[in-house]
């Protein structure tokens, strides 16, 4: 079974700051990654996906994944922290792209003025 | 306008008390999922539909049953629902096709079961 884990629940940066969501998966053959942005109130929306194509993937709102497949890891970027930017994120895994989607427990950014 | 619809959005009942959510897409998706978000637990699966009649479980389908009598509709029933399936649901659509696959997600559903 696929498994996600996202480290750190909470994660507070200044604003112009460096923002690093982590996200390390399970799976026994190369998966299907997303990751989702929810702000408050709202339904989740796709910041952005890794589908075997290019390693490095650019999303939304100026945020980027690297998918490293010996450290099965997916982790989220931006180098400059906007207030905008404050909402809760997770990454999700999928295999066969219409199957089960595992989300991982989400993370929670504040940005700080 | 691509969109996911759900209804209602807010919703408290009482135990026992059975009640359906509706979920309706316009993209003509076939592949159709229900999840149940719980703090700290992130989104999990709760059941999900490749197709018109073809649905079947996700993680957590316990106390719960869907169908899928035509592609644009996902409804999810609760026949008896009890406390502990207090939670926020969203509906999701996916489009799929290599690199075009994306899921597409309601508004979501706040349900207080009493």
């Amino acid at each position: 079974a696929q498994s996600v884990t996202q480290l750190g629940s909470h994660v507070s940066v200044s604003e112009g700051a460096l923002v690093l969501l982590r996200c390390n998966y399970s799976s026994s053959v190369p998966p299907y990654l997303f990751w989702y942005v929810q702000y408050p109130n709202q339904g989740l929306q796709l910041l952005l996906k890794y589908t075997s194509a290019a390693t490095l993937v650019k999303g939304i709102n100026g945020f980027e994944a690297e998918f490293k497949k010996s450290e099965t890891s997916f982790h989220l970027t931006k180098p400059s922290a906007h207030m905008s930017d404050a909402a809760e994120y997770f990454c999700a895994v999928t295999l066969s792209r219409v199957n089960k989607f595992y989300f991982g427990s989400g993370t929670k950014l504040n940005v700080k003025p | 306008e691509a969109q996911v619809t759900q209804n209602p959005r807010y919703l408290i009942t009482v135990t026992g008390k059975k009640l359906t959510v509706t979920c309706s897409q316009n993209m003509n998706h076939e592949y159709m999922s229900w999840y149940r978000q719980d703090p700290g637990l992130g989104l999990r699966q709760i059941y999900y539909s490749m197709n018109v009649e073809v649905t079947d479980k996700g993680d957590v389908p316990e106390g719960y049953k869907v169908s899928r009598k035509e592609k644009r509709n996902f409804p999810l029933i609760l026949e008896s629902p009890s406390p502990n399936q207090t939670s926020l649901y969203f509906c999701a659509s996916t489009r799929t096709g290599g690199y075009q696959e994306t899921q597409y997600f309601g508004p979501g559903t706040r349900l207080l079961v009493l």
